[in-house]
This record gives structure tokens, sequence and C-alpha cells, in this order.
């Protein structure tokens, strides 16, 4: 079955620069979210999007701006990039029309992550 | 708020055996969903099992079942006859109500780790 992809696998930036993630969600998923997991930590929500629109936005510094596009894909774009952007940054897919059966309340299917390294 | 306590930082088990990690939540809606996620060390995160507040029975995928308790607000993953690949962080998490976009809260996570 088709998983959510992510590009690139990893990224290696110096500080103040800009780094751009893709996420291409699983076909028909309508929700696409981001997720931020510093070394040690748990995912921290970023933003999502539903339907191309931005649906919830986290704890998502002002340097970075995301997109969803009109194939669904969506991109997060990270500007004057700092240290403590190092992390491992998901992007998950979901489809808002399964809200029942055997998968559960919009399950949210994780790419393997972007592996951002700030130097 | 919503709020996702997994007390175990790390576990043992032994290859065969089974094992429960706990995750206790805090919520005040009526309808929420609860998942657990697998991390093993590649860093990916794989989606497990998932069970709904309105759910009678507990969820089961193969060797993973849930142990829902919704009284005491607790829902623990048991895994049985552990393998050595069961060995990854675990993550319980919860689904945001309140919001469309539906974010996912998680616990601190469960290193477990099966001895051969």
């Amino acid at each position: 079955a088709a998983g959510v992809i992510q590009s690139p696998r990893h990224l290696i930036k110096e500080k103040r620069e800009t780094a751009t993630l893709k996420c291409y969600p699983i076909p028909r998923h309508d929700t696409v979210y981001w997720y931020q997991q510093g070394p040690g930590q748990d995912p921290q929500f970023l933003i999502s999007f539903y339907e191309k629109m931005q649906s919830d936005k986290g704890s998502i510094p002002d340097r970075f701006s995301a997109q969803q596009f009109s194939d669904y894909h969506s991109e997060l774009n990270m500007s004057s990039l700092e240290l403590g952007d190092s992390a491992l940054y998901f992007c998950a897919s979901s489809n808002s029309g399964t809200s029942g059966g055997p998968l559960g309340l919009n399950t949210q299917y994780f790419g393997p992550g972007t592996r951002l390294t700030v130097l | 708020a919503q709020k996702i306590t997994q007390t175990q930082p790390g576990m043992f088990v032994q290859e065969k055996e089974a094992v429960t990690l706990d995750c206790t939540y805090d919520t005040s809606d009526q309808s929420y969903g609860l998942f657990w996620y697998k991390q093993p060390s590649s860093g990916e995160m794989i989606f497990l099992i998932y069970q709904g507040s309105y759910d009678e029975q507990n969820a089961t995928e193969g060797r993973y079942s849930l142990n829902f308790q919704k009284a005491r607000k607790s829902a623990n993953l048991v895994i049985s006859a552990s393998q050595l690949g069961d060995s990854a962080m675990y993550f319980c998490a919860m689904r945001d109500p309140y919001n469309q976009g539906g974010k996912l809260i998680f616990g601190q996570g469960t290193e477990l780790s099966v001895k051969p």
C-alpha cells in the first residue's frame, strides 16, 4: 500500500539558511499534518491543512510557513534556521471521511521523516 | 486541555513474554480517540492500534491489544509474545477532539527493550 512520502530524508544546513521539506500524502487523504520531534522528545504538532486550507496551528515559529497545493502535497518552508531547529520533521496524512470503521477516527499515517541538522 | 502521561521511561521484557505499557489521559470531552505508535531506532512512526471512546470492546491488532479503562482514563498497550523486533519507543497519543484539524497530542514515550 502507498505510504506518505517525505523528501529529503536528510538535510544539513548552516545557521540562517533556509530549508524546504516536502510531503506527499497517501492518495485520497485530504488532511496533512506536520510535526517536529527534537532529540529524546515526543512529536510536537506544528500545523495542519484540510483540503488545502490551514486547519490548525500549533507552536510553529514565525520563521516557518507551510502550504498545501492543489495536488495535496505540502511543503514546510523554514527560514533563518537556528541550531534549535535540528530535529526530525514528520508529515502525516489522514482521510477525514474515515470517521468510523476498523481504522478508527481519522487515523494519521506518518511518513519516514526528514532529519534536519543545522550546523 | 488534553494531556497524555506515560510514566514508564523504559521497560525491559524477556523475549516471548507479554508486556504492558501504561498510558493515562486527561480530557473533559466525551468523544475522543486514543492511538499507539511505535518508533524504532530508524525513526519512522508506525501506527499500531486505535481505541475510540465509545468502543465497547478493547481494540486488538494481532499481538497488540489495548486495555481501555474509561473510568480510570487509562489506555494501556499490551504486547503479547514479545519479539526482538519489538524493541522501540512507544508513544500513546490522543486526537484533539476540539479542532477540525485533529492534531495528535503525544505522551513522553516508553522505550521498550526486548531481551533474548
